[in-house]
C-alpha cells in the first residue's frame, strides 16, 4: 500500500517570502499522480497543484511550484511571495494511475502553514 | 466554489442514531468519492462510486453504507453512531472518463458531531 509522509507538522513564513513544504511517499508503482491540496480555516479542500509522475518537468501554478524527485520519492511544494491568504493546512496526496477502480487519494497528515505579516 | 455540493453543513446527533449525508457532484462528473477527516485518523478514503456502481472500498465501517443514484447524487448513511464517528465528511467528484489526468474536486464537507 502506498503511504505519504509529511514530516513538518507546522511551518511559518514571513509575508512576501518563500517557503517549502516537504512530502515523501512510498510506492512500488512507476506511474502515479501527486497532488497538493490546501485546507484553509473554512475547511474546504482546494486543489493547489498536480504532478504526473511520467513528466520530468516540475509543475507550476503561479506562485506555487513543486520539486518532484522521482528516484527519491520526494514531492515538495514551494510557495513564493507568500501572502496572508496562503495560511492553511496543506496536504500532499498520492493517486495511483493503474486504472480500474484504484483512483482513491492517499493523504499525508498535513502541514499547518502560518504566514506572519 | 468547486461545484460539488454537500448537505447538511453541520449535523449534531446522539450515539446510536442514524444519519444520511448527501452529495451532488460537479456537472459532468460520473464518479463520487467519500472521505472522512478526523483528528486521530487524518483524511481517509471511505468508498467510491462510478455511474451508480460501487468501484472501490477503503476503511469504511460495516455500520456505514453509501449509494449513488441515477441522477448521480450520492448518499452516505451512518448508523449506530458512536462518539468516534464525529468527523468532517467530504465528498469529492471526478469525471473518471479514463483520462489519466482525472482530478478530484471536493465539496465543502459535512461536520458530524455525535454526542
Amino acid at each position: 500500500a502506498q503511504t505519504v509522509t509529511q514530516s513538518q507538522p507546522e511551518m511559518s513564513v514571513q509575508e512576501a517570502e518563500t517557503v517549502t513544504l516537504s512530502c515523501t511517499y512510498d510506492t512500488s508503482e512507476s506511474d502515479y499522480y501527486l497532488f497538493w491540496y490546501k485546507q484553509p480555516p473554512s475547511r474546504q479542500m482546494i486543489l493547489v497543484i498536480r504532478q504526473e509522475a511520467y513528466k520530468q518537468q516540475n509543475a507550476t501554478e503561479n506562485r506555487f511550484s513543486v520539486n518532484f524527485q522521482k528516484a527519491a520519492k520526494s514531492f515538495s511544494l514551494k510557495i513564493s511571495d507568500s501572502q496572508l491568504g496562503d495560511a492553511a493546512m496543506y496536504f500532499c496526496a498520492y493517486r495511483s494511475s493503474s486504472g480500474g477502480s484504484n483512483y482513491k487519494l492517499t493523504f499525508g497528515k498535513g502541514t499547518l502553514l502560518t504566514v506572519n505579516p | 466554489d468547486s461545484g460539488v455540493t454537500q448537505t447538511p453543513k453541520h449535523l449534531i446527533t446522539a450515539t446510536g442514531q442514524r444519519v444520511t449525508l448527501r452529495c451532488s457532484p460537479r456537472s459532468g462528473d460520473l464518479s463520487v468519492y467519500w472521505y472522512q477527516q478526523s483528528l486521530d485518523q487524518g483524511l481517509q478514503f471511505l468508498i467510491q462510486y462510478y455511474n451508480g456502481e460501487e468501484r472501490a472500498k477503503g476503511n469504511i465501517l460495516e455500520r456505514f453504507s453509501a449509494q449513488q443514484f441515477p441522477d448521480l447524487h450520492s448518499e452516505l448513511n451512518l448508523s449506530s453512531l458512536e462518539l468516534g464517528d464525529s468527523a468532517l465528511y467530504f465528498c469529492a467528484s471526478s469525471q473518471m472518463d479514463g483520462r489519466l489526468t482525472d482530478t478530484q474536486y471536493f465539496g465543502p464537507g459535512t461536520r458530524l458531531t455525535v454526542l
